[in-house]
């Protein structure tokens, strides 16, 4: 099955933008998604397709897509986006679904 | 309002079977695909089973496969997943999630979960 990679941590200054990304194979033929998880909740879907944001999620939020990596951009990082950002994608083998490990996002 | 809700997790012995149920409301349940999608202590997030809406097709990812077996009842609105022959690798979070429609189908709605703790 395909593989996805995220750096485990990233960390943006108040106010400041910050990017996350994810690679894989998997990536070359269908755009990945991305969710947000706070600690004790589940998953929330933030950006997905080539630019889709699902309604009531801010505009700060915004993803890319360039080969076989997907990136999704905090445009002016708020104390409320410090959380687990984890990307997905169909998978081009025989699995449904692949994710992330994740990336952990801190606001400092 | 759409919502997901799971149960039937809880704690079970290696080697034992547990059911889990997700019960679905605020949309037509049987136009949508559903996944289960689980969460290992301090890890990421694995998808594990998908089910079409009208219990066809179904996928299951290597780890689980010949193990767990995923259905529906449409008359109901519920997802299930029974697991079978429980390791301990297998203790997580476990989320239903409904997968959208359109070409890029991204799990817009999940449940909060219910925890499955294997112990020998």
């Amino acid at each position: 099955s395909s593989e996805l990679t995220q750096d485990p941590a990233v960390s943006v200054a108040l106010g400041q933008t910050v990017r996350i990304t994810c690679q894989g194979d998997s990536l070359r033929s269908y755009y990945a998604s991305w969710y947000q998880q706070k600690p004790g909740q589940a998953p929330v879907l933030v950006f997905y397709g080539k630019n889709k944001r699902p309604s009531g999620i801010p505009d700060r939020f915004s993803g890319s897509t360039s080969g076989n990596t997907a990136s999704l951009t905090i445009t002016g990082a708020q104390a409320e986006d410090e959380a687990d950002y984890h990307c997905n994608s169909r998978d081009s083998s025989d699995n449904h679904y692949v994710f992330g490990p994740g990336t952990a996002v801190t606001v400092l | 309002e759409v919502q997901l809700v799971e149960s039937g997790g809880g704690l079970v012995q290696l080697g034992g079977s547990l059911r889990l149920s997700c019960a679905a409301s605020g949309f037509t349940f049987n136009s949508y695909e559903m996944n289960w999608v689980r969460q290992a202590p301090g890890k990421g997030l694995e998808w594990i089973s998908y089910i079409g809406g009208r219990g066809g097709p179904i996928y299951y990812a290597d780890s689980v496969r010949g193990r767990f077996t995923v259905s529906r009842d449409n008359a109901k609105n519920s997802l299930y997943l029974q697991m079978n022959s429980l390791r301990a690798e297998d203790t997580a979070i476990y989320f239903c999630a409904r997968e959208d429609y359109g070409d890029f189908r991204p799990l817009d709605y999940w449940g909060r979960g219910t925890l499955v703790t294997v112990s020998s």
